[in-house]
């Protein structure tokens, strides 16, 4: 069974300092793996997703995450964050398995809170 | 274009009732998920659905079910509530199963059992 661990459970950080959440997924096969966010009262969405290629993603508002396969962690960065990064991140995987559905198993989120 | 929807957005129940929530997907998608949020548990898939047919399904008991109309509009029911269902509940539509196809979530509704 997939299982995705999330180290940090809430990060305080002051603007511009430089994030770093981990995560690191348990499964043999190969994987889509994703980071989302949920800001204050929104919906989730999708921050980037990795499936091929690159093992460097870029997302949406400077975020990027890397994809170490020998370390099967995926751990998501921004060089310089904004009080509106303020939110809830979790990481997210699931199985490309011919013949799977395409389910997700969430860690268990990192609440993320910037400070002016 | 817009968002999915899910309705109703709160309810309360009592322990023994059954309620049923609504997922209206994203025009043209296909694929809808549900899944349960708790403070606890955190977020937990529940089952998935595609061409009105369930492709898969967590674990959980045969208390919740769910279905898929012709529209890709989507249900699910819990019967015989129990407290620990006081959940967020959240569908996720997508264009199709494809694993590495975005799944794009809507607000969710908010269960208390009482």
């Amino acid at each position: 069974a997939q299982s995705v661990s999330q180290h940090n459970h809430h990060v305080i950080l002051s603007e511009a300092a430089s994030l770093e959440l981990g995560c690191n997924y348990s499964y043999g096969g190969t994987v889509n793996l994703f980071w989302y966010v949920q800001y204050p009262g929104q919906h989730l969405q999708l921050l980037l997703k990795y499936f091929s290629g690159d093992p460097l993603v870029k997302g949406i508002k400077g975020f990027e995450a890397e994809f170490i396969k020998s370390k099967f962690s995926f751990n998501l960065r921004k060089p310089s964050v904004q009080w509106s990064d303020t939110a809830e991140y979790f990481c997210a995987v699931n199985s490309r398995e011919t013949g799977t559905a395409s389910k997700l198993t969430f860690g268990t989120g990192t609440r993320l809170q910037v400070t002016l | 274009k817009a968002g999915v929807t899910q309705t109703p957005r709160y309810l309360i129940k009592t322990r023994g009732q059954q309620v049923t929530l609504s997922c209206s997907p994203i025009s043209g998608h296909r694929s809808v998920s549900w899944y349960q949020q708790t403070p606890g548990q955190g977020l937990q898939f529940l089952f998935e659905y595609f061409s009105e047919t369930q492709r898969n399904k967590g674990n959980f008991p045969g208390r919740f079910s769910g279905r898929q109309f012709s529209n890709s509009r989507s249900e699910m029911n819990v019967s015989t509530l129990e407290l620990g269902d006081s959940a967020l509940y959240l569908c996720a539509s997508s264009s199709s199963p494809l694993s590495y196809n975005e799944q794009f979530f809507g607000p969710g509704t908010r269960l208390t059992v009482l």
